[in-house]
This record gives C-alpha cells, structure tokens and sequence, in this order.
C-alpha cells in the first residue's frame, strides 16, 4: 500500500494567516492526489483534484501543488470557516489512501 | 443535485455481518461509480470500495475478502456487507458519489460493533 504521511498533524493559526499543509507519498503518484476537508461531525469535502485543480464553488484561497512524492495544499488567508481537519487521498494504486489528517485550529 | 442517505442498523454483534444500504437521489445511479468509506471515532479515514452499474467493483485488500459491494439500480441503492465483523470495524460509514475522486457524500452513519 502506498503510504500518506501529513504534516503537520494539527495546526494552529490565526485569522488571514496563510497557511500549508504537505503530503509526502511513500511512492511516486505522479499528481493522482485529492484534497477534502472535514468539518466537525461532518462528511468531507472534496477541495482539490489532480494535485492542483480547484472544484467548482471552492473558494480561490485554498490552492494545491506537487507532484510525485511531495505535494502541498494552502490556504492564503485562513478565514474561521476553514476550521476543520483536511487530507489528502493518493489514487495511483488500489487501496486508495488518505493521509492521518491535518487539524487545523484558529489561535 | 446528487444526495446520498446511508441506512442499516447502528448496532451490529461480533462475528455478524455488518450491511449498509445508500440511497441516491436527484441523479442517475447508473451515471457513477459510487463508493464507501469509514472513519473510527476520534480517527482517519479509510477507503472500503466502489462499483459500477455495469459490475466493475473492487475493495481493500486489507478488510481481507470480508466485503461485498453490490448496487440494485432499480431501487437507486447500493450496499455494503462486511462479515466477521470485530470492534475494529466500529465507524461512521460514508457513502459517496464517485471512483477514487470522491464528490457526493452521504452524512455518514455511525455502526458499533459490540455484543
């Protein structure tokens, strides 16, 4: 199985403060990478494709890059909705799997 | 807009079979693949499987052949079924819309694995 290792686990940040995440695959999956973010008690979202595409009605703060084994997702000015826990899904390989999960708090 | 709605029971024995019924509305089930998912209290997510109307399916390796997904296109539904089932199989199931790029969700539904 190809591992997803997130960094980092939680975050705490404050209002308009930009904000990274990274994803670090054990293998090489080229930009087969998606981004969903899960608020509390709430299904996930599906934020980003294809390492970098943004899906229809997300908003252009949240961005993503990367390809091969590294892969970074950003938020340019944190607002309080982006509280949640985010992560990132590799789907080179079957199992597909989801990185443990980045908890993003606001300071 | 596509919506899912997951139903079975919340509370499963060990040894049972664990089964998951999602429903769709407001779209064509035979229009995508569609897939399950689960969480562990307080944990990640973990991916179970997906299927096509047309037969295509397939799951994790690691649930060991314990899964079968199958789909009733006439009801609008597909199912999940899980044997042998241990607390380690306690979750919050999702349904979802979609392959490996997962855009319709269910609300997800809570199974306790337990005697």
């Amino acid at each position: 199985d190809i591992q997803m290792t997130q960094s980092p686990s939680s975050l705490s940040a404050s209002v308009g403060d930009r904000v990274t995440i990274t994803c670090q695959a054990s293998q090489d999956i080229s930009n087969f990478l998606h981004w969903y973010q899960q608020k509390p008690g709430k299904a996930p979202k599906l934020l980003i494709s294809g390492a970098s595409n943004l899906e229809t009605g997300v908003p252009s703060r949240f961005s993503g890059s990367g390809s091969g084994t590294d892969f970074t997702f950003t938020i340019t000015s944190l607002q309080p909705e982006d509280i949640a826990t985010y992560y990132c899904q590799q789907y080179t390989n079957i199992p597909y799997t989801f990185g443990q999960g980045t908890k993003l708090e606001i300071k | 807009q596509v919506q899912l709605q997951e139903s079975g029971p919340g509370l499963v024995k060990p040894s049972e079979t664990l089964s998951l019924t999602c429903t769709v509305s407001g779209g064509s089930i035979s229009r995508y693949y569609w897939s399950w998912v689960r969480q562990p209290p307080g944990k990640g997510l973990e991916w179970i499987g997906f299927i096509h109307y047309s037969g295509d399916t397939d799951n994790n390796p690691s649930l060991k052949g314990r899964v079968t997904i199958s789909v009733d296109t006439s009801k609008s539904q597909f199912s999940l079924k899980l044997r042998s089932v241990t607390a380690a199989d306690t979750a919050v199931y999702y349904c979802a819309g979609g392959k490996e790029r997962l855009y319709y969700w269910g609300r997800g539904t809570l199974v306790t694995v337990s005697s």
